[in-house]
Formats: C-alpha cells, structure tokens, sequence
C-alpha cells in the first residue's frame, strides 16, 4: 500500500514564526502536492512538485514556499505564520506520467495548523 | 478555469433510504475521483471513473460519470450509519494534470 506520511498531526504555533511540515512518500512517486483544507472551501493546492527540485504554484501560494530535495520528500514552509494560515494541510503523492497512473492522488494523515 | 460543485453540500439521511450525490464540473474532462473523509482524517480513495459511462459499485456506494453531461454521481442504496462522512468529488483533464476539488458533501445517516 502507499503510504504518505506527514510528521506533525498537530502544531500550535504564534504569529510572525517559520513553520516547517513535511511530508515523506515510500513509493516513488514523481508528483506531489500540499493542500489545505478549510471548512466550506473544500481543497485548495498551494504548491506542487513533479519532479525532485521542481515546484510549481497552485491556486494559493502566497505566503507559502515549498522544497523538494529528495524524491520522497516535500516540505511546506511558512516563512512567517499568520493567524490565517490556520489551517488543515494535506499532502498527497501519485505516480508520474510513465507509471500506472490513473491521475488519483493518495493522502496523508494530514497537519492541524494552529496559528495563535 | 476549471470549477467543480457539488449538491448538496449537507445530507442528513436515515438508515435503509437512498440517496445520491451529485457533482458538476464546467469543462471538458474525461475523469473524474470520489474520496471520503472521516472526521479529523484524511482523505480516502473511493471511485476513479476514467471515460464516459463508467459506473463502478463498492458495497452499498455507486459511481457513474458522464462526461457529455459533465456529471458524476455517487448513489447510495439502504444506508447505514458506518456511511456518515464527508464525501469529495475531484477532477482531472488528464492523468497528468492536477486535480480540483469539490467542497465535499457533509452526510450523516441517523439510526
């Protein structure tokens, strides 16, 4: 099974400090993207990554920046926590292109953000 | 700009009724995901329909697509309680491209 692993479940945090999540797939997935979810908003993508050192924004960047150093990894950072980045995030990875792909994404646990 | 609705977005229901959730999307796409959601969890993969007229069934859950249309619906038959979550439909151009979501349709299935 796949398996997508986020480290923190949950986090409380103060305004103004840098927040690292991270998230680490086991089956060598290309892709993979952070989410957050926010109650009558459904799921956003805030960045995603289809190849190691690659990133790409999705609908809500700002105030986010991603790393990708290792395939297996990406981490989400906030440079400068915000009362409105609270937040659930949700990791998810899939198989690239040349894999069996049928597009679906495979989830973490997810991180409960709570930004004081 | 891609856009995906669901209705309704909340569902009480009791058990042994039926009932079905249905999921627009405003441009061409020819696949379409249903995940669930329990409380305080993640997501969980239910349906990947990947053409017109795909129908897949899972216990008492049913998914059809039609993309002419551009609908998908999730049927439920004879519910139970063990069914009550949050269920989100998602959807993709291709199996490359990223996938949008719908808000999700919060269901509760009363005893």
């Amino acid at each position: 099974d796949v398996k997508v692993t986020q480290s923190s479940r949950y986090l409380v945090k103060r305004t103004g400090e840098k927040v690292f999540l991270e998230c680490v797939q086991d089956m060598d997935h290309e892709n993979m993207f952070w989410y957050r979810q926010d109650p009558g908003l459904g799921l956003r993508l805030i960045y995603f990554s289809y190849d190691v050192k690659m990133k790409e924004k999705g609908d809500i960047p700002e105030g986010y920046s991603v790393s990708r150093e290792k395939k297996e990894r990406f981490s989400l950072i906030l440079e400068s926590a915000s009362t409105n980045q609270t937040s659930m995030y949700l990791c998810a990875s899939r198989p690239g292109l040349a894999g069996s792909n049928t597009g679906e994404l495979f989830f973490g646990e997810g991180s409960r953000l709570t930004v004081l | 700009e891609l856009k995906v609705e669901q209705n309704p977005l909340f569902l009480s229901m009791q058990e042994g009724k039926n009932y079905t959730i249905y999921c627009n999307y405003s441009t061409t796409s020819d696949r379409l995901y249903w995940y669930r959601q329990d409380p305080g969890k993640s997501l969980e993969s239910l349906f990947v329909l990947l053409s017109n007229g795909a129908v897949k069934q899972e216990g008492r859950l049913m998914a059809s697509l039609d993309t002419k249309a551009r609908l998908s619906t999730l049927h439920i038959t004879a519910a139970v309680h063990d069914l009550s979550a949050t269920y989100f439909c998602a959807v993709g151009k291709t199996s490359g491209s990223r996938l949008t979501f719908g808000e999700g349709t919060q269901l509760t299935v009363n005893p």
